[in-house]
């Protein structure tokens, strides 16, 4: 499968505890993008990367997360002390700079915090 | 700042009978249009793109920049259309996409 892939694909935590997402983008796609989905709402963009270099974050983003993309590969998604309201279908997308910005989705890790 | 409005949360059909999924976009500049659709256990894929002009599986979508809208029709739904919608916004300084809260289209025998 030469898709975007996330792992894990489901994640079960306490309050408080860390959780840490990858995402292994299609392999020439030098951007790479997280979002996070909650119940019947559309994704909303968390942050994106081109290569290695995060260009943007969004407001949703607080202190507690933090992602990264050390070698412009796969990226990791690290949530600390977790809240109920984190709870959620974290999405992973990729896209080439050429063109338009065609964006391929990961099938998703959907935390639940307990 | 960047807007989509998809106002029907569901949209219930019978097999043969026209569909249009309605989309409203909020932005200043020149937008990227696309829809996105989501079949039951599968992920989120690309279905059609306002600069490519094509149609997919019998869809398509015009850009009305007047009405800023980018609705989503098909003249005879089949069963297998039945999937969750997502139009989505980008553009010209902004990589991510914007996205609208989703229309389940929901196609009966």
């Amino acid at each position: 499968d030469t898709g975007v892939s996330q792992d894990p694909r489901h994640k079960i935590t306490k309050r408080g505890q860390n959780v840490t997402f990858r995402c292994d983008p299609i392999s020439e796609h030098n951007r790479l993008y997280w979002y996070r989905q909650t119940l019947g709402q559309g994704p909303e963009f968390l942050t994106y990367f081109q290569n290695e270099a995060q260009l943007e974050k969004s407001r949703l983003l607080s202190d507690r997360f933090s992602a990264e993309r050390p070698k412009g590969s796969f990226s990791t998604l690290e949530i600390q002390r977790t809240e109920q309201g984190d709870s959620a279908m974290y999405l992973c997308a990729s896209s080439t700079t050429s063109g338009y910005n065609e964006q391929f989705f990961g099938p998703g890790t959907r935390l639940t915090v307990l | 700042a960047q807007r989509v409005t998809q106002p029907e949360k569901l949209l219930s059909v019978f097999k043969g009978a026209p569909v249009e999924l309605k989309c409203n976009y909020s932005y200043s500049g020149s937008p990227e249009l696309f829809w996105y659709v989501q079949y039951s256990r599968q992920r989120l894929q690309l279905l059609l793109r306002h600069i490519s002009r094509e149609s997919i599986k019998g869809f398509t979508a015009d850009l009305n920049k007047g009405e800023t809208s980018f609705h989503l029709k098909k003249p005879f739904a089949q069963e297998e259309d039945s999937a969750m919608y997502y139009c989505a916004l980008s553009g010209k300084g902004f990589q991510k996409l914007v996205f609208g809260t989703g229309t389940r289209l929901l196609v009966s025998p």
